[in-house]
């Protein structure tokens, strides 16, 4: 049982657009900075988002993220097929001193 | 180019040993706080341990605590795990990484008889 809460799968067609959601509480991703992985078949997770909706340099603006409250959102325009992976929702829990991460989210795009 | 190379995973009997290791390159290893996460087959991501830039702040989740121990070598820029009492369900591949931006492409340890 993950500390934070994702769907477990999310579906949509080609150049549509997705939200996945990650829940958790006050002591993780009501105080502090969410983090999203994208994670293709085969590979290692890849940072996507960071500091709730800040974008590393080389990820498209089609990827975004957005925080309130102890939750959390990523979204996905223009879909692709090659966006098909393992979405992850991560953060820092103050109680447990640990970093916490969802249970992952598998996109399909249909 | 931030490159994370881990090393050391295998088979290894219940009850047993193993120690991981993480060359890192492309940056200043010793202004970085590291990360081990672990992913079980066919599951999803679990944190292991943090250690700050310089060793002061270390953190595991409880279920490796008092088996598992992270460390560095800021000279070398190398991460370390020295796994210990290895049990079936430490079976996953441990991937090391920067601050959580940037990830080794993992090392596999299995844990079976």
């Amino acid at each position: 049982q993950s500390v934070l809460t994702q769907p477990p799968s999310v579906s949509a067609a080609p150049g549509q657009k997705v939200t996945i959601s990650c829940s958790g509480s006050s002591s993780n991703i009501g105080n502090n900075y969410v983090s999203w992985y994208q994670q293709l078949p085969g590979t290692a997770p890849k940072l996507l988002i960071y500091d709730n909706n800040k974008r590393p340099s080389g990820i498209p603006d089609r990827f975004s993220g957005s925080k309130s409250g102890t939750s959390a959102t990523l979204g996905i325009t223009g879909l692709q097929t090659g966006d098909e992976a393992d979405y992850y929702c991560g953060t820092w829990d103050s109680s447990l001193s640990a970093e916490v991460f969802g249970g992952g989210t598998k996109l399909t795009v249909l | 180019e931030v490159q994370l190379v881990e090393s050391g995973g295998g088979l290894v009997k219940p009850g047993g040993s193993l120690r991981l290791s993480c060359a890192a390159s492309g940056f200043t290893f010793s202004s970085y706080s590291m990360n081990w996460v672990r992913q079980a087959p066919g599951k999803g991501l679990e944190w292991v341990s943090s250690i700050s830039s310089s060793s002061s702040y270390i953190y595991y989740a409880d279920s490796v605590k008092g088996r598992f121990t992270i460390s560095r070598d800021n000279a070398k820029n190398s991460l370390y795990l020295q796994m210990n009492s290895l049990r079936a369900e430490d079976t996953a591949v441990y991937y090391c990484a920067r601050e959580f931006s940037y990830w080794g492409q993992g090392t596999l340890v299995t844990v079976s008889s």
